[in-house]
């Protein structure tokens, strides 16, 4: 069993759509969690980081319960823009630092 | 705009060739890591050095090796690669190096090994 797992994806959803992505991950000592975004042939870049109390920035919710060691990742009135991949990243201190394989979006007119 | 540059963009070696890659952060953060990352996969951490020392060796072979000249710089040498090690190879770096931080991504050099 992988330590971050995603949902497969892709997902295929028209302008305007609500899409929720979802991220587990197995060590209950993983400390910090964020979601990346990247889009193809790029680097990944910081979309969010996630805590205990969740939160919002803009269009975009990011949740996390540790006691289900669950994250996830909530898009409003999707953009043609949101098109990419989107990384789930766990770390557990002292440097380790792993992503999940990542969901694919697009987002269609 | 990304604050972490990485030169070269491209890279296209042959397996005798020895090359560096290097990135550059101006940001005064103290940890920066190399990954590497296959198409269609995610990025694998392969070293971390914080406060210019080698915290994290991924088990990485011997043909990959990692500098950090001073704060601001991380190279990584290359030597005899394989096909199998062409991939986008990322930095990156962050503040003081601990579980919060947040790792900001320099845009990549992608290697050819021929």
């Amino acid at each position: 069993r992988k330590e971050v797992e995603q949902d497969p994806g892709p997902f295929n959803v028209p302008e305007g759509a609500t899409v929720a992505f979802n991220c587990t991950y197995s060590n209950s000592a993983s400390q910090s969690f964020f979601w990346y975004r990247q889009d193809c042939r790029k680097e990944p870049k910081l979309l969010m980081s996630v805590y205990s109390s969740g939160n919002e920035d803009g269009r975009f919710t990011a949740q996390l319960n540790r006691a289900s060691q669950y994250i996830s990742l909530l898009i409003r009135d999707s953009k043609l823009s949101d098109s990419a991949t989107y990384l789930c990243v766990v770390s557990r201190g002292g440097f380790k630092t792993i992503f999940g394989a990542g969901t694919r979006l697009f987002v269609k007119a | 705009d990304t604050e972490v540059t990485q030169t070269p963009k491209h890279l296209v070696m042959g397996m005798t060739n020895k090359k560096s890659l290097k990135c550059e952060q101006h940001m005064g953060h103290r940890a920066m890591y190399w990954y590497k990352q296959k198409a269609k996969k995610p990025p694998e951490l392969m070293f971390v050095y914080s406060y210019e020392k080698l915290s994290i060796n991924e088990s990485v072979p011997s043909r990959f090796s990692p500098e950090c000249p001073n704060s601001s710089l991380l190279n990584l040498h290359l030597h005899a690669l394989q096909p199998e090690d062409s991939a986008l190879y990322l930095c990156a770096s962050s503040q003081a190096g601990d579980h919060t931080d947040t790792q900001y991504f320099g845009p990549g050099t992608r290697l050819t090994v021929l």
